[in-house]
């Protein structure tokens, strides 16, 4: 139990246009979910914690109207890179809590390459 | 603040070697988890373990092992007879309230045959 997927697993985009990565809790519920970036040879760092129903919060520095987060149902949370840039390239990862137990387990990640 | 120090970039042992791994905390709550995750090149975390503040048994798990000690604010993760297959990042990371962890920087561990 407790898994978590990401889709895609990665992907390549031309600068300017935007891309969509899905974060599903497969057999649990999660009012909460978390979004982490990770550039190269770098730490995981939060960008932002999704609830559902509500609007997501971000961390300072990052910029909400180019990472849209949508957190619709109690399985799944979006993040959307908006007009990408090559700088935006990195590997972004989810975690889900799980409402019953208050855990969190990791997606695999999204590695996000933008030309 | 939450903050987690992986003081050690990089380590590098031949196989069989023992290698710790240290990390060093700081928060101010008096509830708080520790962790620690492997990462493959792969990318995807590996959880090895959870610890919560109030308990500070030391565990062994296979070759690997850890020391809590809440006097140092250190939480060090031990290999034992290390393997080529240990090769991997490894986080070590906090958690308080709010349940986004705090990770460290990392440490680049290669274990070479």
């Amino acid at each position: 139990g407790a898994v978590v997927s990401q889709h895609p697993s990665w992907v390549i985009c031309k600068s300017g246009t935007s891309v969509k990565i899905e974060c599903r809790s497969l057999d649990f519920q999660a009012t909460t979910m978390f979004w982490y970036r990770q550039f190269p040879k770098q730490s995981l760092m939060l960008m932002a914690t999704s609830n559902e129903g509500s609007k997501a919060t971000y961390e300072q520095g990052v910029e909400k109207d180019k990472f849209l987060i949508n957190h619709a149902s109690l399985t799944l949370s979006t993040l959307t890179v908006t007009s990408a840039h090559p700088e935006d390239s990195s590997f972004y990862i989810c975690s889900a809590r799980d409402t019953r137990v208050y855990e969190q387990y990791f997606g695999p990640g999204t590695r996000l390459t933008v030309t | 603040a939450q903050k987690v120090t992986q003081a050690q970039t990089e380590i590098s042992v031949v196989e069989k070697e023992d290698v710790t791994l240290d990390c060093v905390y700081e928060t101010r709550d008096t509830t708080y988890y520790l962790f620690w995750y492997k990462q493959p090149p792969s990318g995807e975390l590996v959880f090895l373990i959870r610890r919560n503040s109030f308990d500070e048994q030391n565990e062994i798990s296979g070759r690997y092992s850890w020391n809590f000690q809440k006097s140092t604010s250190s939480f060090n993760f031990t290999i034992t007879a290390s393997q080529v297959v240990d090769s991997a990042v490894y986080f070590c990371a906090l958690r308080v309230s709010g349940y986004a962890l705090n990770f460290g920087k990392g440490t680049s561990l290669l274990v070479t045959p």
